[in-house]
């Protein structure tokens, strides 16, 4: 079967960096993306990457190892806005997207 | 420039009932898709649509009817709305199908009683 793992909630504080994780197993590969999603909103794109290595894009960047079956998302800076879940989704070989349940990030000040 | 919309918002419903979300996006994106999310788990894909007049069936189809006779409009149909129908429902749209990253609308909380 196909699944995407990533943790259920993480904290940190406000100013720090977090590294959210996530790993996947799925039917071929056309690309991961990680999506924002503030509670009562709709997801937003954060990111893609299909090939291995680190994109970065202000204060965060995505990081994608293809044979580890392994992404992670840095934020850094962090600022109380950060508050949300963030959706990791596999592009599978019928390029429709897998998604991970989200980890929700709880920023203290 | 509304970019994807959702109606209704909230909807609240009874066993039994047909019921039907509607979506609609100003981009002209060729496909499109609907989602619901649930509490513990990822979204999961309950059709989708290439282009007018083409629709396919994602995760979880059964309960659900789609058609797309306009590229603007993709509208879910809960033929006899069930309990564990109750989600969040979100439509989503993306000019291509691959390496494209999706627009969502705002999402439809529907309760089924």
């Amino acid at each position: 079967g196909q699944n995407i793992d990533q943790p259920t909630e993480m904290t940190a504080t406000e100013g720090a960096i977090v590294q959210i994780n996530c790993t996947y197993q799925t039917s071929g590969f056309n690309g991961l993306f990680w999506y924002q999603q503030h509670a009562g909103e709709a997801p937003t794109f954060l990111s893609y990457n299909v090939l291995d290595g680190l994109e970065e894009k202000g204060r965060f960047s995505s990081f994608l190892s293809r044979s580890k079956g392994y992404s992670y998302l840095l934020l850094k800076e962090l600022q109380m806005k950060d508050s949300a879940s963030y959706l990791c989704a596999v592009m599978d070989s019928n390029y429709q997207l897998i998604w991970g349940a989200g980890t929700k990030l709880i920023i203290k000040p | 420039d509304a970019g994807i919309t959702q109606s209704p918002r909230y909807k609240i419903t009874e066993t039994g009932r047909q019921v039907t979300l509607m979506c609609h996006q100003t981009w002209s994106h060729s496909y499109m898709f609907w989602y619901r999310q649930d509490l513990g788990h990822g979204l999961r894909l309950i059709y989708y649509s290439a282009a007018a007049d083409i629709t396919d069936k994602g995760e979880v189809p059964d309960g659900y009817v789609v058609s797309r006779s306009k590229t603007e409009n993709f509208p879910l149909t809960l033929e006899s709305a069930t309990r564990s129908q109750t989600s969040v429902y979100f439509c989503a749209s993306s000019e291509r199908e691959a390496y494209n990253e999706q627009f969502f609308g705002p999402g439809t909380r529907l309760t089924v009683l």
